[in-house]
């Protein structure tokens, strides 16, 4: 099955400064990602997406990147507010497979005011 | 209309006995999920609907789990005779079938169960 794993687990931030949060898949049939911020005790909230036939999208100070050659997605985060703080998931969906999401682990980010 | 709703939001059970979970998705979304998520871990698919047709499921649905969604509105899942393993928080997500197939899918809050 698809494989999304998240290269840190773990990242601080000054508030204020950007941030960036890494993602890397396996399927490379996969053609849809979504970026998902899930606080403490409630379920995971839509960011931003991407279709693979894109390589950038931007949103409200959020900024997604998809590496197609390299099976790598990132997110970041423009001006890091305390309320970021949350653990950020990256989600594929796989051509072919169904219509599940495959969730990575989650990278916690941690705003430092 | 507010969301997807999940309930209970909080449900602690002794082992062997059964629970069941309700989700009610966002109006017109035909699309529904279920997925478990476990501490520090990323939600992990479990089963997925289609109007009332339940059109995929995951190995991690054991027999002891069932999933319906008899009108094509609200679901549930059922665990029978439960588990300390089962203990997780079960979310439910909704999304609409959209022109193409690259549409987002909306969580609720989840129902946290703890199997004592």
């Amino acid at each position: 099955g698809e494989s999304v794993g998240l290269h840190l687990p773990t990242l601080s931030v000054q508030e204020g400064d950007n941030s960036i949060i890494n993602c890397a898949y396996s399927n490379s049939a996969s053609d849809y990602f979504i970026w998902y911020k899930q606080e403490s005790g409630k379920g995971p909230q839509f960011i931003i997406d991407i279709r693979s036939n894109m390589d950038k999208r931007q949103g409200q100070r959020v900024t997604v990147l998809l590496n197609k050659t390299v099976k790598h997605l990132s997110l970041q985060i423009a001006a890091t507010q305390p309320g970021d703080s949350a653990v950020y998931f990256c989600a594929e969906k796989g051509r072919g497979t169904g219509n599940q999401f495959y969730f990575g682990t989650g990278t916690s980010l941690t705003v430092i005011p | 209309d507010t969301g997807v709703s999940q309930n209970p939001r909080h449900k602690i059970t002794k082992r062997g006995q059964n629970v069941t979970f309700r989700c009610d998705p966002i109006s017109e979304h035909n699309r529904l999920y279920w997925y478990r998520q476990t501490l520090g871990q990323g939600p992990e698919f479990l089963t997925y609907f289609q109007n009332e047709a339940q059109l995929e499921k995951s190995r991690l649905l054991s027999d002891r789990f069932s999933a319906e969604r008899p009108k094509g509105s609200f679901s549930t899942l059922e665990i029978q005779r439960t588990e300390q393993g089962d203990s997780a928080m079960y979310l439910c997500a909704s999304r609409s079938l959209g022109s193409g197939d690259d549409t987002e899918a909306f969580f609720g809050q989840g129902t946290r169960l703890t199997v004592v």
